[in-house]
């Protein structure tokens, strides 16, 4: 248990929906990053936050967005849903920012758009 | 920018043999060099990472890897698998002063007994 966690565990929608995955850090850690697993496009980073602020942004489309809230967890929010947006969905966080300080990664959100 | 290169989708071993999963980098500079292990329904967990000095760094589990500048390699090696190390591994480059990481396309290995 690396002690981030993320809700839901599962999440099945509809075409053009919206939903909002959570994830609460490890104690401690400003940092949280996402990250997106899909089976064509392989692991990748979609956007970090730093205690409260957006410090690197990646592949994240424009009907994505984040935020990281004061008590440090952080939501991923999924607009307009198309069917390529299933994918497992990570959280990871890190006590400070930067590739030195190592990533604890959550168990994921699974996501299916049909 | 920065990309990597593992070039094996599946590897299967025996249960006892040695293991090495590939993985090649492209960046500039010397990066920071991780493996990643993914269990089924689990998330990502460290193995080991590499930063600078000692190029053979050990991890977690009985794996290490090696830093070879020469051949932008950081392979990964084991010298006897066990049944439980049957995983999805990823490597994963990041820049010294950046905050993302970016991932191989991930190696499954498959262990027969």
């Amino acid at each position: 248990d690396s002690g981030v966690t993320q809700t839901p565990k599962h999440l099945i929608t509809a075409t053009g929906q919206r939903v909002t995955l959570r994830c609460s850090p490890r104690s401690g850690d400003l940092s949280v990053y996402w990250y997106q697993q899909s089976l064509d496009q392989g692991l990748q980073f979609l956007i970090q936050y730093y205690n409260g602020e957006e410090r690197a942004k990646g592949n994240i489309l424009e009907r994505f967005s984040a935020q990281q809230f004061p008590d440090l967890h952080s939501e991923l929010n999924l607009s307009s849903l198309e069917l390529g947006d299933s994918a497992l969905y990570f959280c990871a966080s890190s006590v400070d920012t930067g590739p030195s300080y190592e990533q604890y990664f959550g168990p994921g959100t699974r996501l299916t758009v049909t | 920018a920065q990309s990597v290169t593992q070039p094996d989708i599946h590897i299967t071993v025996s249960e006892g043999a040695s293991l090495e999963l590939r993985c090649n980098y492209s960046y500039g500079a010397t990066p920071y060099l991780f493996w990643y292990v993914q269990s089924p329904g689990q998330g990502l967990q460290l193995l080991l990472k590499y930063f600078s000095g000692d190029t053979l760094v050990q991890g977690i589990k009985g794996f290490e890897a090696e830093f070879k500048r020469s051949q932008s390699s950081f392979n990964l090696r084991k010298p006897s698998v066990h049944w439980s190390d049957a995983a999805e591994y990823f490597c994963a480059v990041g820049h010294p002063h950046g905050n993302k990481l970016v991932f191989g396309a991930g190696t499954i290995l498959r262990v027969k007994s």
